[in-house]
């Protein structure tokens, strides 16, 4: 059984381009949600997806967007990057539809680095 | 949800019992007390989770005072595969984001 996937593992950009980061879930989970941690600091929440839709949002810019698709997986999407923005960004999955106490798992990362 | 607070870090010496304690004084009664420990670099990693009830499961005991203000994550013979950031987390039922503090970074000592 795969747990929860990321792509890719280590990325490297410039200041001002966009980024695409991917998440397959844990099979069997709905849910998807996006943190970013930077060095140092435990993970922050960036938003999170079920049914297609975001369902919540932390305190982060409309430069960061998500996507979920039919078959669970998503995608964060990171617009004119800035330095700060390098961190190890994080999915986690879980399944909201059976209604009880949900243990979110985690994937590796993608580790984010803007030159 | 409620904030919690933890030692920043901490030591044990391996093959005894590593006590985590926290504290989350404002702790609500539909509130859940999850655990997460990170090694360097990785994904979080689910410990353990309870609502009022002492937890246990295959990697540690979750030990819940009676007020729910406090809690102390036991894991009974501590490796050294178990030096990590360990997160106490007060989250509210399902579905809901995590709030991660900065966590204990416990240093298990051969």
């Amino acid at each position: 059984d795969a747990g929860v996937t990321q792509s890719p593992t280590h990325l490297i950009k410039t200041r001002g381009q966009q980024v695409t980061l991917r998440c397959s879930p844990k099979s069997g989970h709905d849910t998807v949600s996006w943190y970013q941690q930077a060095l140092g600091q435990g993970p922050q929440f960036i938003f999170q997806y079920y049914e297609e839709e975001e369902r919540q949002r932390g305190n982060f810019p409309d430069r960061f967007s998500g996507h979920q698709f039919p078959n669970y997986s998503s995608e964060l999407n990171v617009n004119a990057l800035l330095l700060g923005d390098s961190a190890l960004y994080l999915c986690a999955s879980s399944f909201l539809s059976g209604g009880a106490p949900d243990e979110q798992y985690f994937g590796p990362g993608t580790r984010l680095t803007v030159t | 949800d409620a904030k919690t607070t933890q030692p920043p870090s901490m030591d044990c010496a391996e093959g005894r019992a590593a006590n985590l304690p926290c504290n989350h004084s404002t702790i609500s009664g539909n509130e859940y007390v999850y655990w997460y420990r990170q090694i360097h670099s990785q994904g979080p990693q689910y410990i353990i989770h309870g609502l009022k009830n002492n937890e246990t499961n295959e990697m540690a005991s979750l030990i819940i005072t009676e007020d729910r203000k406090s809690s102390t994550l036991i894991l009974p013979h501590a490796t050294l595969r178990d030096t990590a950031v360990y997160y106490c987390i007060v989250r509210f039922y399902t579905g809901n984001q995590f709030y991660f503090g900065t966590g204990t970074s416990l240093t298990v000592i051969p």
